[in-house]
C-alpha cells in the first residue's frame, strides 16, 4: 500500500536537545511538506521541498532545520533554538511540484512531541 | 500577506444540514481545498474547487466565488461521525505551497 509513514507517533524529549522527526513517502511524490499544528489552530508551514537536494523556508522555519537528500525522505529537525517545540508535526505530500497542479496534499499521521 | 478566515466553532444535530463558510485573501490563487480533521489524526481531502461555482460528492458540497474571495463547505444528513474539524486551504500559484485556515470545529449533537 502506497502512503506516508512518520515515526514515532509520540515523542518526548528534555529541553535543549535537538530531535528529527521520521517522513516517509512511497507514493513517488514530488513535493513534500512540513506543518505544525497547535491545539484549536490551523496548520502552519515550517518547510518544503518541490524536487530532491532543494526546499523552502515557511512562514515558521526559526529553530527547525531540514534535508532531502532522497525522492521518498524529509526528516525533519527541531532545534534547542526553538522556543517552544511541543506541538503535533504533520508531514504531507504531493504528486507534483509544476505550477497549475491540481492535486490535493496527502497528509502522514503525525508526530505529537512534547518537550519537557 | 494571505489571510483566511473561518468560524471557530458550530454546532448541528443530526440528520440536519451544515454549512461552514471560508474566506480568504490571497495572491496568486490556484484553487481552494478542504479537508476534514479528527482530533489528534491527520487531515484528509474531502473536496476541490478552482472555478467557480458547486462540487457535490456525496453529502458533501463545496462552492467558491473568486470575485468575493468565498467559499463555503456545505454537509447533508449529518452524521455523529461528522464531528471533526474542517480546514480550508488556499493554493497559491507559483509557489506550489497551502495556506490553512484556522478550521472549523464542528459539533453534531443527537
Amino acid at each position: 500500500d502506497g502512503g506516508i509513514t512518520q515515526s514515532p507517533k509520540y515523542l518526548f524529549r528534555k529541553e535543549g536537545q535537538n530531535v528529527t522527526l521520521s517522513c516517509e513517502q512511497n507514493l513517488n511524490h514530488d513535493a513534500m511538506y512540513w506543518y505544525r499544528q497547535d491545539p484549536g489552530q490551523g496548520l502552519r508551514l515550517i518547510y518544503y521541498s518541490q524536487i530532491v537536494n532543494d526546499f523552502q523556508k515557511g512562514d515558521i522555519a526559526e529553530g527547525y532545520s531540514v534535508s532531502r537528500e532522497k525522492k521518498e525522505s524529509f526528516p525533519l529537525t527541531v532545534t534547542s533554538a526553538q522556543k517552544n517545540p511541543t506541538a503535533f508535526y504533520l508531514c504531507a505530500s504531493r504528486p507534483s511540484w509544476q505550477e497549475g497542479t491540481t492535486d490535493e496534499q496527502f497528509f502522514g499521521p503525525g508526530t505529537r512531541l512534547t518537550v519537557l | 500577506g494571505q489571510n483566511i478566515d473561518q468560524p471557530t466553532e458550530m454546532t448541528a444535530t443530526e440528520g440536519a444540514i451544515v454549512q461552514i463558510n471560508c474566506t480568504y485573501q490571497t495572491s496568486g490563487f490556484n484553487g481552494l481545498f478542504w479537508y476534514q480533521q479528527h482530533a489528534g489524526e491527520a487531515p484528509t481531502f474531502l473536496s476541490y474547487n478552482v472555478l467557480d461555482g458547486l462540487e457535490e460528492k456525496g453529502r458533501f458540497s463545496s462552492f467558491l466565488s473568486r470575485s468575493k474571495g468565498y467559499s463555503y463547505l456545505l454537509l447533508k444528513e449529518l452524521q455523529m461521525k461528522d464531528s471533526a474539524s474542517y480546514l480550508c486551504a488556499v493554493d497559491i500559484y507559483n509557489f506550489n505551497k497551502f495556506y490553512f485556515g484556522s478550521g472549523t470545529k464542528l459539533n453534531v449533537k443527537p
